[in-house]
């Protein structure tokens, strides 16, 4: 597709267990980013990636968080040990060249994860 | 540290009024900044973007925004707001070498 695509759509969990959100960046885009939108808020920063490394994730809220782009295409969100405030819609967002603040990110629609 | 503001959280319109979103934001440098909307169950799309030059801006939709330095101010603004503009409505500022900030939105109602 052209767009930025996300699995699931939707998400739910139980409290403690372990989820993997998947991000497919438009083909040739090395900028991807993770963000997370909780309910009446804006998007958050959480890591973003050029190429295969996370050149900042100084926004993961804590070790639980991980995230992975081993082939800088595809990118997995994982999260362990879930709890009732990771639950949000996250989002995935690529762009063509360097860290956003020139180019435009082009969004997915995210994935909505519920944790119970 | 820097920050963006968005100070109203819910706009009320009626169709074919005009329209003024206000965003303002706190940041040592020259940011880049950017509106975005996001229609329910749809990604953020951007709507228009400023990062020097001319300080009124145009995006799609029939968007436009104004770049105010000493204000501090990014304002968006539509002459005849359509029904299809019912959305939330994020501003986004970025600074060389560092994220995206995201304003807290503005969710946008028109009245038929």
């Amino acid at each position: 597709g052209a767009g930025v695509s996300q699995t699931p759509s939707n998400k739910v969990t139980e409290k403690g267990k372990y989820v993997e959100l998947r991000c497919d960046p438009i083909s040739g885009h090395t900028a991807l980013y993770w963000y997370r939108q909780s309910l009446g808020q804006g998007p958050e920063f959480l890591i973003y990636f050029q190429g295969t490394g996370a050149a900042d994730d100084s926004g993961l809220p804590n070790d639980r968080f991980f995230a992975v782009r081993p082939e800088g295409s595809v990118s997995t969100l994982k999260i362990q040990r879930t709890e009732r405030g990771d639950s949000a819609v996250y989002l995935c967002a690529s762009s063509p060249g360097n860290r956003g603040t020139t180019d435009t990110q082009y969004f997915g629609p995210g994935t909505r994860l519920t944790v119970l | 540290a820097q920050s963006v503001t968005q100070p109203d959280i819910h706009i009320t319109v009626s169709e074919g009024a005009s329209l003024e979103l206000r965003c303002n934001y706190s940041y040592g440098a020259t940011p880049y900044l950017f509106w975005y909307v996001q229609s329910p169950g749809q990604g953020l799309q951007l709507l228009l973007k400023y990062f020097s030059g001319d300080t009124l801006v145009q995006g799609i939709k029939g968007f436009e925004a104004e770049f105010k330095r000493s204000q501090s101010s990014f304002n968006l603004r539509k002459p005849s707001v359509h029904w299809s503009d019912a959305a939330e409505y994020f501003c986004a500022v970025g600074v060389t070498g560092q994220n995206f900030v995201f304003g807290p939105g503005t969710r946008l109602s028109v009245l038929p």
